[in-house]
Formats: C-alpha cells, structure tokens, sequence
C-alpha cells in the first residue's frame, strides 16, 4: 500500500503564482522527498527533509515536515510553465530500504 | 556519465511470452530499484537491491524476478506476461548510506504492453 498520498491531486495556477501541494504519510520515516516527473520522462530528484528537520529551501521551492501531523507540504514559488509536471512525495520507513511514492499532484501553469 | 539506463524503451509482447528489461547505472550504487508506474496509482517498488548478490521484495513482486551479479546492472524478469503486468517501468538507483535510501536516481522508464 501507498505510504503517502499528496493532495490535490489536480493544480491549475497562472504564471507568477505559487503553487502548494501536500502529502501526508501514515508510519514514522527516516526522511520525506519530492520528485517532479515530466510528461513522459522518468521521475527527478527534488529536495530530502529529515524527520529531524522542519523546513528545507532549494531554489523556489521551500519544503516544510510536521511530524507530529505526519505531513509535508512542498511550496514552488513564483511558478512558471516549465514547472508544468507531476510532483510526489516519497517516503522510507525506519530501518528500511522501500521507498514509497504517492500516486501525485498534476501541476499544470498557464502562460 | 550516463546516469541510468534502461532498455528497451517500448515493448510488446503476447501473454505468456517472457522477456528481461534491463537496467544499467554508472554511478556506482550500491542500492537499486525497480518500480511500476500506472495512471492514478503513482509508483509501485517491484523488488530492490542494496549490493551485489542481495534482493528483496518490494510490494508488488509477483510474477518477477530480479537478481544482481554486478554493482552496475540490475536486470528485470517477467516469466510469463500477463495483460496485468502492462505498465511503464522505472528503474532507480541510490547511494545508500546506512538505513535511509537517499536520493533515487531514475531512468527514462520502459513501456510494456502486453496484449
């Protein structure tokens, strides 16, 4: 079964705006990721937070973990069209080698 | 550096053909995955590697097999292809360093129908 599940599944902004999307997971983690995937292409590393951090910052994208909510939210700022793409949040459990996706938020930014 | 690998890119094959997708990475990973992607579902681990001559299931692994001789390939096999088993393919690889898989490295992905 899935470990995370991101939400919306569906995001349709302007150019300019920013774009939020979540993921909630169900088992305590080592870490949480976010992959963005280009129609067609194979999945790209994002940003990793630790279950020991709380925000993360990469460029446009801010990243935040709670914990005790077992969720994370994944904020792209100032969007543009070339992030037009799938986003997921991946999951490890403790001492474990499965990484779990979730199923994604369509992200699509008009011009 | 070629990254990951994967081939071949499109497959189709008739139910109960059996067929191996390949996976190659040049980065020196010690771990190595496979996932199958469907609409609506996101991605699904198949079976992983965390060095030569060692495997696991992840949580859809019936009807493969996987093994891993070299640090560098890690191929898939589906013994008898079921319409079920049409998919896009995903083969990832990481640096693992100690309990946590790290950041996955994907390849172009394989598409298989089977008809």
């Amino acid at each position: 079964s899935q470990q995370g599940e991101e939400d919306p599944q569906a995001l349709s902004i302007q150019e300019g705006e920013n774009a939020t999307m979540n993921c909630s997971y169900k088992t305590s983690i080592n870490n949480l990721q976010w992959y963005r995937q280009n129609s067609g292409r194979g999945l790209v590393h994002l940003i990793l937070i630790r279950s020991n951090e709380r925000e993360k910052h990469s460029g446009r994208l801010r990243v935040t973990l709670d914990t005790s909510k077992k969720s994370s939210s994944l904020l792209i700022t100032a969007s543009r069209a070339a992030d037009t793409a799938s986003y997921f949040c991946a999951t490890d459990g403790l001492n474990d080698y499965k990484l779990s996706f979730g199923a994604g938020t369509t992200v699509t930014v008009r011009a | 550096n070629a990254g990951v690998t994967q081939t071949p890119k499109f497959q189709v094959l008739k139910t109960g053909q059996s067929m191996t997708l390949q996976c190659a990475q040049d980065m020196n990973h010690e771990y190595m995955s496979w996932y199958r992607q469907d609409p609506g579902m996101g991605l699904r681990l198949i079976h992983y590697s965390v060095g030569a001559g060692i495997t696991d299931q992840g949580e859809v692994p019936n009807g493969y097999n996987v093994s891993r001789s070299t640090t560098e390939d890690f191929p898939l096999r589906l013994l008898s292809a079921a319409p079920s088993q049409t998919s896009v393919y995903f083969c990832a690889s990481s640096y693992s360093g100690g309990s946590s898989t790290g950041e996955l490295f994907f390849g172009e992905g394989s598409r298989l129908t089977v008809l």
